[in-house]
């Protein structure tokens, strides 16, 4: 129980397109999920948190406006990185959990992001 | 502000021996502690986790934490390493006051000498 899924698993673009990354609760209802941007050889860095059918909340130094947070059910949420060049390139995780799992994150598999 | 550190950046060990990594964290209430594992290129595994009770806790992969409030610390423990237990572990600390969010450790890497 409790797998959270990313698609896609890595992904290439050129600079100045967006990418849109996939963050789904497979067999639970997730009442919130976070997203999290992790450097070559550094630890995670939470980007911002979302709650489903409201706005994400971000963490000081990342832009709201480049990094999209979508948390459209309690099943899916979106991270979409508009305009990408190439320092956004990451690998970018999300996790989500429940309430009555209070403070338990379920991580997914991560997103490897490689802008051109 | 919580904040959590992982003094060693690397731990090499070799396989058959024991294996302790350290974490210290900085959390103004009751925290809740976790030990995570990732491979290379992969997410996180929960390998345990602490919210009270018994400060000796045991995960999974033969692994074991222990609590120590008056030292701020969670320490890893596993008796007898395999070559497969070579990978990055992260301490992370969170708690109510949080608002459900994690602070991670800078992670400690562990190399197995065959």
């Amino acid at each position: 129980g409790a797998v959270v899924s990313q698609h896609p698993s890595w992904v290439i673009c050129k600079s100045g397109t967006s990418v849109k990354i996939e963050c789904r609760s497979l067999d639970f209802q997730a009442t919130t999920m976070f997203w999290y941007r992790q450097f070559p050889k550094q630890s995670l860095m939470l980007m911002a948190t979302s709650n489903e059918g409201s706005k994400a909340t971000y963490e000081q130094g990342v832009e709201k406006d480049k990094f999209l947070i979508n948390h459209a059910s309690l099943t899916l949420s979106t991270l979409t990185v508009t305009s990408a060049h190439p320092e956004d390139s990451s690998f970018y995780i999300c996790s989500a959990s429940v309430a009555a799992a209070y403070n338990e994150q379920f991580f997914g598999p991560g997103t490897r992001l490689t802008v051109l | 502000a919580q904040s959590v550190t992982q003094p060693d950046i690397h731990i090499t060990v070799s396989e058959g021996a024991s294996l302790e990594l350290r974490c210290n964290y900085s959390y103004g209430a009751t925290p809740y502690l976790f030990w995570y594992v990732q491979s290379p290129g992969q997410g996180l595994q929960l390998l345990l986790k602490y919210f009270s009770g018994d400060t000796l806790v045991q995960g999974i992969k033969g692994f074991e934490a222990e609590f120590k409030r008056s030292q701020s610390s969670f320490n890893l423990r596993k008796p007898s390493v395999h070559w497969s237990d070579a990978a990055e572990y992260f301490c992370a600390v969170g708690g109510k006051a949080a608002g459900n969010k994690l602070t991670f450790g800078g992670g400690t890497r562990v190399l197995v000498k065959p």
